[in-house]
């Protein structure tokens, strides 16, 4: 089953505000992702990380591969409507083949104007 | 590019009929996986891919069937669908971790 534990669940915020939300696991990762998802639509890539300790930023995003390897976080800074939709960690677990990754159940975000 | 495509984008089955979901990709990815996802479950591996002519189960993988016979395509098979396989399903391709995904297909068996 599914071994990522994502939070919070859900969020509601106002427009403006930064955001942060979080992975963790007791397994440690090779890899971590972070994914968005909008209604109707598959999720697409917003952050891959890589090195343990490794801080990478996408625009207003910025995701961190934690030092013991068993979590992850992302901050949106400055929050907007489009922002809304339910946000995903994914890691690829130390040992595991085929890249085959481990989903969280998601944060669902939204965003009051 | 295309990227990742998937048919049909919605289907109704009633229990027990079959139905084959395609996926193509376009971007010469060697590994191709399938996915459902529940309410409050995320994404659930079905099965996967490392290359033509290769599948193998992945965490929920009874109910289902899948076949790569062409690098580009990767099916997947209900045999006799149940109500407990409504759900989307989302296919995805990758060179390495970073999957890219489908824009999913919303199953509905009566």
């Amino acid at each position: 089953g599914q071994q990522l534990n994502q939070s919070p669940q859900s969020m509601f915020i106002q427009e403006g505000e930064d955001v942060s939300m979080n992975c963790t696991s007791s397994s440690i990762f090779n890899t971590w992702l972070w994914y968005k998802q909008d209604p109707g639509e598959g999720p697409v890539l917003l952050i891959a990380l890589y090195k343990a300790g490794e801080l990478t930023s996408n625009g207003r995003l910025t995701a961190q591969f934690g030092i013991t390897r068993k979590d992850s976080f992302l901050n949106i800074s400055a929050s907007i409507p489009s922002d809304v939709g339910i946000y995903f960690c994914a890691g690829q677990k130390a040992g595991a083949g085929s890249y085959q990754l481990t989903f969280g159940k998601g944060t669902k975000l939204s965003v009051i104007p | 590019n295309a990227g990742v495509t998937q048919t049909p984008k919605f289907r109704v089955l009633k229990t027990g009929q079959s139905m084959t979901l395609l996926c193509a990709q376009d971007m010469n990815h060697e590994y191709m996986y399938w996915y459902r996802q529940d309410p409050g479950m995320g994404l659930r591996l079905i099965h996967y891919s490392v290359g033509e002519g290769t599948t193998a189960k992945g965490e929920v993988p009874d109910g289902y069937n899948v076949s790569r016979l062409k690098k580009q395509n990767f099916l997947l098979g209900l045999e006799s669908a149940a109500p407990s396989q409504t759900s989307v399903y989302f296919c995805a391709s990758s060179l390495g971790q970073e999957q890219f995904f489908g824009p999913g297909t919303r199953l509905t068996v009566l």
